[in-house]
This record gives C-alpha cells, sequence and structure tokens, in this order.
C-alpha cells in the first residue's frame, strides 16, 4: 500500500467555522507533511512531523493547527479561515530523517474553499 | 535556504517530439533532487529522483534526467512524447543536511498536441 489518503476532496466552510482535515498513511513512515497549493503555483511546505513530533512551522498563522495523534495520522484543524486560505491542501509522508530513499509520498489533497 | 528555478513555464509540443524541461537549484551543499508530474485532477507522483551514485537516472515512463553537479542543473527529458503526458511538472530539492524540507520550482505545464 504506497496510498496517501486525505479526507474530505472537497470542503466549503465558512469564515466562523471549525474544520479538520485528515490524512492517513499505512506505509510506515515517520515524517508527515501538510503543503497548501494554490492554483499554477508549486506546493508550500506549512508543517513537519517527525516521529509524531512537530519538527518544521514554516510561520503558519494559528488559524491553521496540525495535529499527529499517531504515526499514520495527521490532521490539519481549521478555524477562522480567510478567503486567501482557500487552496488545495495536501498532505505527505516519508520514511524518515536519515532514512535512504526519502521520496515524499502525495495524498490527492483536500480542495478547500473559504466563504 | 534552497532555491529552484524552473526555465519554461508552458511546453507545447507535438506528440512524438522530443522534451527537455530545464532545473537548476541554488544551495551550497549536498542535495537529493526529485521530478515530480500531477496529471491533471490527480495527486503528485514521483517520476524519479536523484541521491547519490550515476548522475543519470532513469524514472518512470521513459523519462529519465542528468544531474550535472558543476552546472546546479537537473533537467528533465524524454525523447518522444505522447498525448497522456500532458500535466505540470514540477523539479524539487531538499538538502541532505534537512531532508524534510523539501522545495519546489514554478513548475512547467506541458500540452501535448495529439
Amino acid at each position: 500500500d504506497t496510498e496517501v489518503t486525505q479526507t474530505p476532496k472537497h470542503l466549503v466552510m465558512g469564515m466562523t467555522n471549525k474544520k479538520s482535515l485528515k490524512c492517513e498513511q499505512h506505509m510506515g513512515h515517520r515524517a508527515m507533511y501538510w503543503y497548501k497549493q494554490k492554483a499554477k503555483k508549486p506546493p508550500e511546505l506549512m508543517f513537519v512531523y517527525s516521529y509524531e513530533k512537530l519538527s518544521i512551522n514554516e510561520s503558519v498563522p494559528s488559524r491553521f493547527s496540525p495535529e499527529c495523534p499517531n504515526s499514520s495520522l495527521l490532521n490539519l484543524h481549521l478555524h477562522a479561515l480567510q478567503p486567501e486560505d482557500s487552496a488545495l491542501y495536501l498532505c505527505a509522508s516519508s520514511q524518515g530523517r536519515g532514512q535512504l530513499n526519502t521520496e515524499a509520498f502525495f495524498g490527492q489533497g483536500t480542495r478547500l474553499t473559504v466563504v | 535556504a534552497q532555491s529552484v528555478s524552473q526555465h519554461n513555464h508552458h511546453v507545447i509540443l507535438s506528440e512524438a517530439a522530443s522534451l527537455e524541461l530545464g532545473c537548476n537549484y541554488s544551495y551550497g551543499g549536498t542535495v537529493n533532487l526529485f521530478w515530480y508530474v500531477q496529471y491533471p485532477g490527480q495527486h503528485l507522483q514521483l517520476l524519479l529522483k536523484y541521491f547519490s551514485g550515476d548522475p543519470l537516472v532513469k524514472g518512470i515512463k521513459g523519462f529519465e534526467a542528468e544531474f550535472i553537479k558543476s552546472k546546479f542543473s537537473f533537467n528533465l527529458r524524454k525523447p518522444s512524447v505522447q498525448w497522456s503526458d500532458t500535466a505540470e511538472y514540477f523539479c524539487a530539492v531538499n538538502p541532505r543536511s534537512n531532508d524534510y524540507k523539501l522545495s519546489f520550482g514554478a513548475g512547467t505545464t506541458v500540452t501535448v498536441r495529439a
């Protein structure tokens, strides 16, 4: 199983809503990532969890809150978002620092629209 | 911090034509190099990767790339494209010293006309 599964595929939320994006992998990977991708732009790194600890936060606004409940799951909690936060949110995983073949596997993404 | 430049924003070519996409990176240390492809409506998929060894790497679907260290380049090639190669192509780099920080180039849209 080389899949990273993200739910939901699409999400429309108001600026006062609270919602969560979910990501799951069963490849035994110990690093998991959140990326944001705007239309016609490359993915931009938001957060990295390594061995279930937050390793990198790329100065992301606090209205985005990541959580890693266990080594297979990664959540992104959303609260009080702005319309400019509308984007494709990608989850990825990789084996972990120092491992060979540290390629990242990506999920299909959650297309988020903030209204 | 590392940065990645892709020379072509949009490439249009006919089936059976050859494809070459340029990628240059800026970083003072050792890097891992990747090409990812994003077909319309699909997730990012790894085409090929370079960590060490033979600088000419072969990937899936007939793609190959050559790492030229002196030029900080990792160009992608395919001798004969098909309509199904229509996609967005991203070059990506992470430094060996911090291999969680994968940085992507701006991407190249490739349109193959039948």
